[in-house]
C-alpha cells in the first residue's frame, strides 16, 4: 500500500544553519514525488517537484530510490522558511496524491 | 487568475445537525478534489471527479458524506449528520486535465468545520 512518512512534527533551527526535512515513501510502482509548503494564514501551495529537478527558494530535494526517500534540503535556513511542509506522492499519471503529515519548520532568529 | 474558492470559511454546529460546504475550482480545471485535514494530520482524500463524474471516492463515508460536481465546475460535499470526529478542515483542489498535469495541486482556503 502507499504511505508517506514524515517523522519529524516539528523541527526548529536557528537562522543560517543547515535544515533536512524527512520524507520516506512506500508504493509498488515508480511515483512521482513533491514538497507542498503553507505559510501562516495561507493555502497549501506546490514548493518543488522531483520531476522538474528545480531549486525553489534555495530548497532542493532528491529522489534516493533505494532508500525510498525523498528529503528536502536548505543550506542556510530563513526566518521566512517557517512553514508546514508535506511530502506528498503520486503515480505517474498525477491521478491520485498522497500526504504525509507534516513537518512544521521554525526557523528562529 | 482566480485561485480556488471555496465557502464558508468557518462552520459551527452541533453533532447530528448537518453541513454543507461550496468549492469554485480555477476555469479549465477538470479534476476537482475534497480533502479532509484533521488537526495533526495530512490531507486525506475524500473524493476527487474528473469533470463532473467520480474518480475515486473509496475513502468517502458515505453513509454520512456526499458530493457532487453539477455540470463539471462547481462542487458541493455534504456531511449528514455531522459526528464530533468530522471537526477538520475541509479543503477542496483542482488540477489541469491529465494531459497537460504536471502534478500541481491548486488548494483552496479551506472550510474549518467544528462540531461540537
Amino acid at each position: 500500500a502507499q504511505r508517506v512518512t514524515q517523522p519529524e512534527k516539528l523541527l526548529s533551527v536557528f537562522k543560517g544553519a543547515p535544515v533536512e526535512l524527512k520524507c520516506n515513501y512506500s508504493y509498488s510502482g515508480s511515483p512521482e514525488l513533491f514538497w507542498y509548503v503553507q505559510y501562516s494564514r495561507q493555502r497549501l501551495q506546490l514548493l518543488l517537484r522531483h520531476i522538474s529537478r528545480e531549486s525553489i527558494k534555495g530548497f532542493t530535494a532528491d529522489l534516493n530510490k533505494g532508500e525510498t526517500s525523498f528529503h528536502l534540503k536548505k543550506p542556510f535556513a530563513q526566518e521566512e522558511d517557517s512553514a508546514m511542509y508535506y511530502c506528498a506522492l503520486a503515480p505517474y499519471n498525477f491521478n491520485k496524491f498522497y500526504f504525509g503529515s507534516g513537518t512544521k519548520l521554525n526557523v528562529k532568529p | 487568475e482566480a485561485g480556488v474558492a471555496q465557502s464558508p470559511r468557518y462552520k459551527i454546529i452541533e453533532k447530528r445537525q448537518s453541513v454543507a460546504f461550496w468549492c469554485n475550482p480555477i476555469s479549465g480545471h477538470a479534476t476537482l478534489y475534497w480533502y479532509q485535514q484533521i488537526l495533526g494530520q495530512g490531507p486525506k482524500l475524500l473524493i476527487q471527479f474528473q469533470n463532473n463524474g467520480v474518480v475515486d471516492d473509496s475513502q468517502l463515508p458515505k453513509d454520512r458524506f456526499s458530493a457532487e460536481r453539477l455540470k463539471g465546475v462547481d462542487s458541493t460535499l455534504k456531511i449528514q449528520p455531522a459526528k464530533l470526529e468530522d471537526s477538520a478542515v475541509y479543503l477542496c483542489a483542482s488540477s489541469l486535465p491529465r494531459t497537460g498535469n504536471t502534478g500541481e495541486l491548486f488548494f483552496g482556503e479551506g472550510s474549518r468545520l467544528t462540531v461540537l
